[in-house]
């Protein structure tokens, strides 16, 4: 199956620094990839929609200006946690559909997911 | 975005025991997805049903869907012990021609030898 990474898998960091997340598709390219946090023993969250070369799609209730995402290419998505605060921990998670899935069947079939990056802000 | 609900919560049965966990949603859906999550691990993609298809099997794995309702189960059979998990639904929409996974908060699964 298809591999999507994440890197790194695990960061500490000190409160008003900025950590970059970076999320790559290692066998496809991926037009849009999704980015979500889950807090411990809580479903997943979607944060926003990232879109190869254009602006992301923020949920509501995302500060858009706090994580900035950068789709630069068909295999790098990466979400920089701006300024972070102890809130900020959590487990960030990527994930990615197959470019032409989505106009081919009307949406994309199977979304393959990253490991998971866990952020701990002290 | 709207979540799926998903019950129960949690569920703890007996090793050999059926294990079934319900997905309800709110909008028409292009797909129905069921994810299974090892603690501390990532996701895991198990089936994926779409909006036109009633059942899917996939090993001990039985998913139906119900659009009449907007719901959908998932059924493993003979469970293990290694089943022990949370399982996660999440429905694939197409909201302004963007497609978007819509998560439930998923189902503790313990399965005791």
């Amino acid at each position: 199956g298809a591999v999507v990474s994440q890197h790194p898998s695990w960061v500490i960091c000190k409160s008003g620094t900025s950590v970059k997340i970076e999320c790559r598709s290692l066998d496809f390219q991926a037009t849009t990839m999704f980015w979500y946090r889950q807090f411990p023993k809580q479903s997943l969250m979607l944060m926003a929609t990232s879109n190869e070369g254009s602006k992301a799609t923020y949920e509501q209730g995302v500060e858009k200006d706090k994580f900035l995402i950068n789709h630069a290419s068909l295999t790098l998505s990466t979400l920089t946690v701006t300024s972070a605060h102890p809130e900020d921990s959590s487990f960030y998670i990527c994930s990615s559909g197959r470019v032409g899935g989505f106009r081919a069947s009307g949406g994309a079939d199977t979304q393959y997911f990253g490991p998971g990056t866990r952020l701990t802000v002290l | 975005s709207q979540q799926g609900e998903e019950d129960p919560q949690a569920l703890s049965i007996q090793e050999g025991e059926n294990a079934t966990m319900n997905c309800s949603y709110k909008t028409s859906i292009n797909n129905l997805q069921w994810y299974r999550q090892n603690s501390g691990r990532g996701l895991v993609h198990l089936i994926l049903i779409r909006s036109n298809e009633r059942e899917k099997h996939s090993g001990r794995l039985r998913v139906t869907l119900d659009t009449s309702k907007k719901s959908s189960s998932l059924l493993i059979t003979a469970s293990r012990a290694a089943d022990t998990a949370s399982y996660f639904c999440a429905t694939g929409q197409l909201l302004d021609s963007n497609y978007q996974l819509i998560w439930g908060a998923g189902t503790k699964l313990i399965i005791k030898p």
